[in-house]
């Protein structure tokens, strides 16, 4: 069965460092999206990305946040220099086709534990 | 804005049903979703309900869409100890390119 994969499972950087969250989509798919669910929260929409773009973005997804697909097939949240309240699991999700037009679903990874020290 | 509300946990006896509820105030919600969280596991699609429905059944699993309420309910028939994981309840509406509104969560607990 196909799957979202992502890298690292975990990972402990200090405050003010950059890390680079890893996912790789399904094969066919289209479009990209991060999710982030900080410990005992809700899960929240960070971005979406389609067609080497940013579709969308909330607040949250400032300056310090950027999203790549630099070689056709990893799709990667960078954050350019960490704060302790980035800590959380980020979910990578992708789907074939925009949910809202045909009811296809979003296809999750098991999340990158962020911890920032 | 939009936001969702889940009560956070239940815990229910193996064989009787679960019923997981959920709030949320977005008005132009045109799907809502259940998604299952097993330990250590991505977010998996259980169900989803399009906003011009009532009630959508799937095996075990029933929504429930009180649109005038904005109440959605996941009821899991004879519930099982493979169950148990979190629950989230998540809307989207037309336009966003699958910008998911999620609740906190409900984790559900099943015991013999």
């Amino acid at each position: 069965e196909p799957e979202v994969t992502q890298t690292p499972s975990h990972q402990v950087t200090q405050m003010g460092q950059e890390v680079i969250l890893r996912c790789v989509p399904i094969s066919n798919h289209l479009y990209f999206y991060w999710y982030r669910q900080i410990l005992g929260q809700k899960v929240e929409f960070l971005v979406s990305f389609y067609n080497n773009e940013i579709s969308e973005k909330s607040e949250i997804f400032d300056d310090q946040f950027s999203v790549e697909r630099p070689d056709g097939s990893n799709f990667t949240l960078k954050i350019r220099s960490t704060k302790l309240e980035d800590s959380a699991m980020y979910f990578c999700a992708t789907s074939g086709l925009a949910v809202p037009s045909n009811t296809g679903e979003l296809f999750f990874g098991e999340g990158s534990r962020l911890t920032v020290l | 804005g939009e936001d969702v509300e889940q009560s956070l946990f239940l815990s229910v006896r193996e064989g009787d049903s679960s019923v997981i509820n959920c709030t949320y105030t977005d008005s132009s919600s045109t799907y809502l979703y259940w998604y299952k969280q097993e330990p250590g596991a991505g977010l998996q699609l259980l169900t989803y309900i399009f906003s011009n429905m009532d009630m959508k059944q799937d095996q075990r699993l029933t929504v429930l869409l009180n649109k005038k309420d904005k109440h959605l309910s996941l009821r899991i028939a004879d519930t099982q100890t493979g169950d148990s994981a979190i629950y989230f309840c998540a809307e989207s509406s037309t336009g966003g390119y699958n910008k998911l509104i999620f609740g906190a969560g409900t984790r559900l607990a099943v015991h013999p």
